[in-house]
């Protein structure tokens, strides 16, 4: 089972942030925090992955709370082509040998212009 | 670099074929992981290879099988099919290396069993 809960759907105006949120309360210390999304039946892309600092590239920002037990993917400025299902995924670290990601629900995210 | 390539990108078969699904990953990543995703289950993982051996495994039935060449590229293989196998399938690529590293997936195959 997925170790992560997404509200099932967002929306936010062009222009705006869109934050979404996902909590991960039962995370390990070792485990990451990934975030991947898919855009009407593309292959999921990858977005960005953090441990327990914020972390930001050209895409997005991750800020991870300080009991990492919460986080929020921040798009600075939603476009339409940003209107995608996001999906938070927690997974092991260097050590872990599970090899895959295992999907929730994810948050379908509507950019409205 | 490259993406991972996936083919064919769109497949139609019949109940009781078999069909099998090719994923080239990105040049230089030795794992190739491959998941399935219907309306109803979403998105599951179905095995992984590294250096041609399978590393992990998800819970689906024996029809599912694949493997992995020496130069990574990886095919998989369901036999019998049935209804309930058309989906989406994706593969992903990653380094290989120990432990849990970015997977980067490619586009798919969309398999339709009538």
């Amino acid at each position: 089972d997925a170790k992560t809960t997404q509200p099932p759907s967002m929306d936010c105006a062009e222009g705006r942030a869109a934050n979404l949120p996902c909590n991960h309360s039962t995370i390990s210390g070792n485990e990451y925090v990934y975030w991947y999304r898919q855009i009407h039946s593309q292959g999921p892309q990858y977005i960005i992955h953090g441990l327990k600092n914020n972390e930001t590239n050209e895409m997005a920002s991750l800020i991870i709370t300080e009991d990492r037990k919460s986080s929020t993917l921040i798009l600075p400025h939603a476009t339409l082509r940003d209107t995608a299902v996001y999906y938070c995924i927690v997974r092991g670290g260097p050590m872990d040998s599970s090899y895959k990601l295992i999907f929730g629900s994810g948050t379908r995210l509507l950019v409205r212009p | 670099k490259a993406g991972v390539t996936q083919t064919p990108r769109y497949l139609i078969k019949t109940r009781g074929q078999q069909v099998t699904l090719s994923c080239s990953p990105i040049s230089g990543h030795r794992s190739v992981s491959w998941y399935q995703q219907t309306p109803g289950q979403g998105l599951q993982f179905l095995f992984e290879y590294f250096s041609e051996t399978q590393r992990n495994k998800g819970n689906f039935p024996g029809r599912f099988s694949g493997r992995q060449f020496s130069n990574s590229r990886s095919e998989m293989n369901v036999s019998t099919l049935e209804l309930g196998d058309s989906a989406l399938y994706l593969c992903a690529s990653s380094l290989g290396g120990a432990g849990a590293e970015t997977q980067y997936f490619g586009p798919g195959t969309r398999l339709l069993v009538l």
